[in-house]
Protein backbone atom coordinates (compact mmCIF):
# COMPACT_ATOMS: atom_id res chain seq x y z
CA UNK A 1 0.00 0.00 0.00
CA UNK A 2 1.07 3.39 -0.17
CA UNK A 3 0.24 4.45 3.42
CA UNK A 4 2.25 3.85 6.84
CA UNK A 5 1.75 0.50 8.04
CA UNK A 6 1.53 -0.92 11.44
CA UNK A 7 1.01 -4.30 12.65
CA UNK A 8 -0.11 -6.00 14.57
CA UNK A 9 -3.16 -3.80 15.06
CA UNK A 10 -3.90 -4.97 18.24
CA UNK A 11 -1.81 -6.72 20.89
CA UNK A 12 -2.81 -7.94 24.48
CA UNK A 13 -0.13 -9.07 26.35
CA UNK A 14 0.57 -10.21 30.20
CA UNK A 15 2.45 -8.29 32.31
CA UNK A 16 5.97 -8.79 32.23
CA UNK A 17 6.31 -10.62 28.69
CA UNK A 18 7.87 -9.09 25.85
CA UNK A 19 6.13 -7.48 22.73
CA UNK A 20 7.50 -6.26 19.27
CA UNK A 21 5.60 -3.71 17.02
CA UNK A 22 6.30 -2.97 13.61
CA UNK A 23 6.32 -0.02 11.17
CA UNK A 24 6.50 -0.43 7.57
CA UNK A 25 7.08 3.37 6.39
CA UNK A 26 6.22 4.99 2.51
CA UNK A 27 8.81 3.66 0.49
CA UNK A 28 11.79 6.10 0.50
CA UNK A 29 11.03 7.95 3.44
CA UNK A 30 13.97 9.21 5.65
CA UNK A 31 12.68 9.81 8.77
CA UNK A 32 10.70 7.82 10.92
CA UNK A 33 9.26 8.18 14.22
CA UNK A 34 7.67 6.61 16.83
CA UNK A 35 4.85 8.25 19.00
CA UNK A 36 2.88 6.86 22.30
CA UNK A 37 -0.71 7.84 22.51
CA UNK A 38 -2.96 7.07 25.56
CA UNK A 39 -6.49 7.49 25.77
CA UNK A 40 -7.92 11.09 25.33
CA UNK A 41 -4.13 12.67 24.68
CA UNK A 42 -2.08 13.74 22.00
CA UNK A 43 1.19 11.54 20.77
CA UNK A 44 3.82 11.49 22.48
CA UNK A 45 7.05 11.62 21.22
CA UNK A 46 9.14 8.60 22.12
CA UNK A 47 12.04 8.75 19.42
CA UNK A 48 13.22 9.53 15.56
CA UNK A 49 14.93 7.59 13.04
CA UNK A 50 17.17 9.13 9.84
CA UNK A 51 17.71 6.00 7.91
CA UNK A 52 19.00 3.09 10.09
CA UNK A 53 20.79 5.51 12.43
CA UNK A 54 18.45 6.66 15.81
CA UNK A 55 19.48 10.22 16.87
CA UNK A 56 16.75 10.62 19.34
CA UNK A 57 15.32 8.61 22.08
CA UNK A 58 14.46 10.61 24.17
CA UNK A 59 11.68 9.96 25.03
CA UNK A 60 11.55 6.61 25.15
CA UNK A 61 10.26 6.19 28.55
CA UNK A 62 12.43 3.33 30.51
CA UNK A 63 15.21 1.44 29.53
CA UNK A 64 12.97 -1.37 28.57
CA UNK A 65 11.89 0.26 25.68
CA UNK A 66 13.75 -0.23 22.40
CA UNK A 67 13.80 0.76 18.69
CA UNK A 68 15.46 -0.17 16.08
CA UNK A 69 15.81 -0.13 12.18
CA UNK A 70 18.59 -1.75 10.83
CA UNK A 71 18.28 -1.39 7.09
CA UNK A 72 16.62 2.27 7.41
CA UNK A 73 13.70 1.45 6.29
CA UNK A 74 11.07 -0.96 8.41
CA UNK A 75 11.54 -0.59 12.09
CA UNK A 76 10.52 -2.38 15.32
CA UNK A 77 9.67 -1.29 18.72
CA UNK A 78 10.29 -3.41 21.63
CA UNK A 79 8.67 -3.37 24.55
CA UNK A 80 10.47 -5.71 27.26
CA UNK A 81 8.65 -6.78 30.67
CA UNK A 82 5.69 -5.03 29.77
CA UNK A 83 3.65 -3.18 32.40
CA UNK A 84 0.24 -2.09 32.85
CA UNK A 85 1.00 1.88 32.31
CA UNK A 86 2.47 0.29 29.08
CA UNK A 87 -0.97 0.25 27.51
CA UNK A 88 -1.33 2.73 24.77
CA UNK A 89 -1.81 3.32 21.56
CA UNK A 90 1.79 2.90 19.92
CA UNK A 91 2.37 5.17 16.31
CA UNK A 92 4.53 5.36 13.76
CA UNK A 93 5.38 8.52 11.10
CA UNK A 94 7.18 8.78 8.25
CA UNK A 95 8.54 11.56 6.06
CA UNK A 96 10.04 12.24 2.76
CA UNK A 97 13.24 13.47 4.11
CA UNK A 98 15.94 15.48 7.17
CA UNK A 99 13.84 18.79 6.42
CA UNK A 100 12.46 19.11 10.04
CA UNK A 101 9.11 20.81 9.20
CA UNK A 102 7.96 18.13 7.11
CA UNK A 103 4.69 16.93 6.88
CA UNK A 104 4.28 13.29 9.31
CA UNK A 105 2.44 10.56 7.45
CA UNK A 106 0.75 8.55 10.69
CA UNK A 107 -0.29 4.68 10.17
CA UNK A 108 -2.99 3.64 12.25
CA UNK A 109 -1.41 2.56 15.29
CA UNK A 110 -0.73 -0.77 17.08
CA UNK A 111 -3.41 -0.83 20.13
CA UNK A 112 -1.82 -2.50 23.19
CA UNK A 113 -3.28 -3.95 26.35
CA UNK A 114 -1.17 -5.58 29.25
CA UNK A 115 -3.07 -7.40 31.84
CA UNK B 1 8.13 22.54 31.15
CA UNK B 2 6.96 22.71 27.72
CA UNK B 3 3.10 23.16 27.41
CA UNK B 4 0.59 23.40 24.88
CA UNK B 5 -2.99 24.12 25.67
CA UNK B 6 -5.95 23.22 23.37
CA UNK B 7 -9.28 23.89 23.77
CA UNK B 8 -10.59 21.62 26.80
CA UNK B 9 -14.15 20.84 25.83
CA UNK B 10 -15.79 19.37 23.14
CA UNK B 11 -16.33 21.90 20.33
CA UNK B 12 -20.18 22.08 19.28
CA UNK B 13 -20.71 23.85 16.28
CA UNK B 14 -23.86 23.81 13.71
CA UNK B 15 -23.27 22.94 9.89
CA UNK B 16 -22.24 26.29 7.94
CA UNK B 17 -20.87 27.64 10.66
CA UNK B 18 -17.27 28.85 11.12
CA UNK B 19 -15.42 26.57 13.85
CA UNK B 20 -12.12 28.01 15.45
CA UNK B 21 -10.18 26.15 17.76
CA UNK B 22 -7.07 26.94 19.66
CA UNK B 23 -3.70 26.05 20.41
CA UNK B 24 -1.77 27.78 23.52
CA UNK B 25 1.59 27.04 24.38
CA UNK B 26 4.19 28.34 27.32
CA UNK B 27 8.04 27.77 27.69
CA UNK B 28 8.43 27.20 23.88
CA UNK B 29 9.89 28.71 21.25
CA UNK B 30 8.80 26.93 17.93
CA UNK B 31 10.10 27.45 14.56
CA UNK B 32 7.25 25.58 12.97
CA UNK B 33 3.42 24.66 13.79
CA UNK B 34 1.06 21.72 11.58
CA UNK B 35 -2.64 20.62 12.43
CA UNK B 36 -3.57 17.51 12.08
CA UNK B 37 -7.03 15.47 12.12
CA UNK B 38 -7.36 12.05 13.61
CA UNK B 39 -10.50 10.51 13.26
CA UNK B 40 -11.23 7.69 16.29
CA UNK B 41 -9.12 4.35 15.90
CA UNK B 42 -7.14 6.24 13.03
CA UNK B 43 -3.61 7.86 12.96
CA UNK B 44 -3.23 11.37 12.89
CA UNK B 45 -3.58 13.18 8.97
CA UNK B 46 -1.71 16.37 8.12
CA UNK B 47 -3.33 18.89 7.57
CA UNK B 48 -1.62 22.79 7.15
CA UNK B 49 1.92 23.45 8.44
CA UNK B 50 2.74 27.37 9.20
CA UNK B 51 5.89 28.99 9.77
CA UNK B 52 7.26 31.47 12.51
CA UNK B 53 7.70 33.72 9.61
CA UNK B 54 4.51 33.92 8.37
CA UNK B 55 1.19 35.08 10.20
CA UNK B 56 -1.52 32.91 8.76
CA UNK B 57 -2.07 30.15 5.86
CA UNK B 58 -4.73 29.09 3.77
CA UNK B 59 -6.03 25.59 2.12
CA UNK B 60 -9.84 25.40 0.68
CA UNK B 61 -11.94 26.20 4.07
CA UNK B 62 -9.26 25.88 6.31
CA UNK B 63 -7.21 28.76 7.73
CA UNK B 64 -4.48 29.08 10.63
CA UNK B 65 -3.20 31.78 11.85
CA UNK B 66 0.30 31.94 14.39
CA UNK B 67 1.15 34.86 16.95
CA UNK B 68 4.63 33.97 18.03
CA UNK B 69 4.13 37.24 20.58
CA UNK B 70 0.70 35.76 22.10
CA UNK B 71 2.59 32.12 21.82
CA UNK B 72 -0.87 31.32 20.05
CA UNK B 73 -2.08 29.04 16.89
CA UNK B 74 -5.63 29.90 15.57
CA UNK B 75 -7.43 27.31 13.31
CA UNK B 76 -10.69 27.95 11.56
CA UNK B 77 -13.09 25.55 9.58
CA UNK B 78 -15.10 27.52 7.36
CA UNK B 79 -18.64 26.15 5.97
CA UNK B 80 -18.31 23.46 8.55
CA UNK B 81 -19.97 20.03 7.95
CA UNK B 82 -20.51 16.95 9.81
CA UNK B 83 -17.82 15.14 7.81
CA UNK B 84 -15.44 17.40 9.50
CA UNK B 85 -15.99 15.95 12.70
CA UNK B 86 -12.78 14.87 14.40
CA UNK B 87 -10.28 15.44 16.75
CA UNK B 88 -8.28 18.44 15.76
CA UNK B 89 -4.17 18.31 16.94
CA UNK B 90 -2.17 21.19 16.93
CA UNK B 91 1.81 20.22 17.05
CA UNK B 92 4.99 22.37 17.32
CA UNK B 93 8.45 21.83 16.23
CA UNK B 94 11.48 23.25 16.30
CA UNK B 95 14.98 22.38 15.65
CA UNK B 96 16.64 19.48 13.33
CA UNK B 97 15.00 16.43 14.08
CA UNK B 98 11.34 16.80 12.65
CA UNK B 99 10.28 15.64 16.38
CA UNK B 100 6.92 17.05 17.14
CA UNK B 101 5.44 17.95 20.38
CA UNK B 102 1.48 17.32 20.38
CA UNK B 103 -1.20 19.15 22.09
CA UNK B 104 -4.20 16.97 23.68
CA UNK B 105 -6.46 17.60 20.57
CA UNK B 106 -10.03 19.45 20.47
CA UNK B 107 -12.61 17.00 19.52
CA UNK B 108 -15.39 19.27 17.10
CA UNK B 109 -19.12 18.29 16.32
CA UNK B 110 -20.65 19.33 13.39
CA UNK B 111 -24.47 18.92 13.85
CA UNK B 112 -26.61 19.09 10.39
Amino acid sequence: GAGVSQSPRYKVAKRGQDVALRCDPISGHVSLFWYQQALGQGPEFLTYFQNEAQLDKSGLPSDRFFAERPEGSVSTLKIQRTQQEDSAVYLCASSLDSVSDQPQHFGDGTRLSIL
Amino acid sequence: SQKIEQNSEALNIQEGKTATLTCNYTNYSPAYLQWYRQDPGRGPVFLLLIRENEKEKRKERLKVTFDTTLKQSLFHITASQPADSATYLCALGSGNTGKLIFGQGTTLQVKP
